[in-house]
């Protein structure tokens, strides 16, 4: 069983729409989750962390379901310059540094 | 603004030769590490380091060597290449404090065909 699962999508919405991607991971002693955004043929650059209460970041929201071991993230008003692929990563914390990286939901927001 | 750089960006090689991808950060950071990303797949960690003459192996090492000499260069050999190596590779580099709160600064990546 993969670390990380991802519907990899694509997601199509229009300009404004609400979408919500979710994940989940297999090691439930992993401690710490994240959003990372990768932009077509681009390195992936971290979004956002994932707090056990949640937490916001102006449009982007973010989930952590312990119990089901599954991450969301909600985008609200998305734009144009939304359009990425999502990764949701995990890291254990039994090795520094080491994340596990879910193959990623790709975004299309449309005009 | 360097950052991570990564050089070269794209390569070609033929299956058997041998290769080095360089990987150089300029922010001062203990822990390097290389990933590859394949269609379909997640970054995958190939090798990392916590810091100048410590390396360890990641999830798919087979067919790769690392060394650290420096803080600032973290290179990956391919030792033979073969069409498996065919991808994108990306190094990553952090520092003790962020490495663990799962902020990484990955270089642009290097794009590897293996013919």
């Amino acid at each position: 069983r993969k670390e990380v699962e991802q519907d990899p999508g694509p997601f199509n919405v229009p300009e404004g729409a609400t979408v919500a991607f979710n994940c989940t991971y297999s090691n439930s002693a992993s401690q710490s989750f994240f959003w990372y955004r990768q932009d077509c043929r681009k390195e992936p650059k971290l979004l956002m962390s994932v707090y056990s209460s949640g937490n916001e970041d102006g449009r982007f929201t973010a989930q952590l379901n312990r119990a089901s071991q599954y991450i969301s993230l909600l985008i609200r008003d998305s734009k144009l310059s939304d359009s990425a692929t999502y990764l949701c990563v995990v890291n254990r914390g039994s090795t520094l540094g080491r994340l596990y990286f879910g193959r990623g939901t790709q975004l299309t927001v449309w005009p | 603004n360097a950052g991570v750089t990564q050089t070269p960006k794209f390569q070609v090689l033929k299956t058997g030769q041998s290769m080095t991808l360089q990987c150089a950060q300029d922010m001062n950071h203990e822990y390097m590490s290389w990933y590859r990303q394949d269609p379909g797949m997640g970054l995958r960690l190939i090798h990392y380091s916590v810091g100048a003459g410590i390396t360890d192996q990641g999830e798919v090492p087979n067919g790769y060597n690392v060394s650290r000499s420096t803080t600032e260069d973290f290179p990956l050999r391919l030792l033979s290449a073969a069409p498996s190596q065919t991808s994108v590779y990306f190094c990553a580099s952090s520092d003790y404090g962020t490495a663990n709160t799962g902020e990484l600064f990955f270089g642009e990546g290097s794009r590897l065909t293996v013919l």
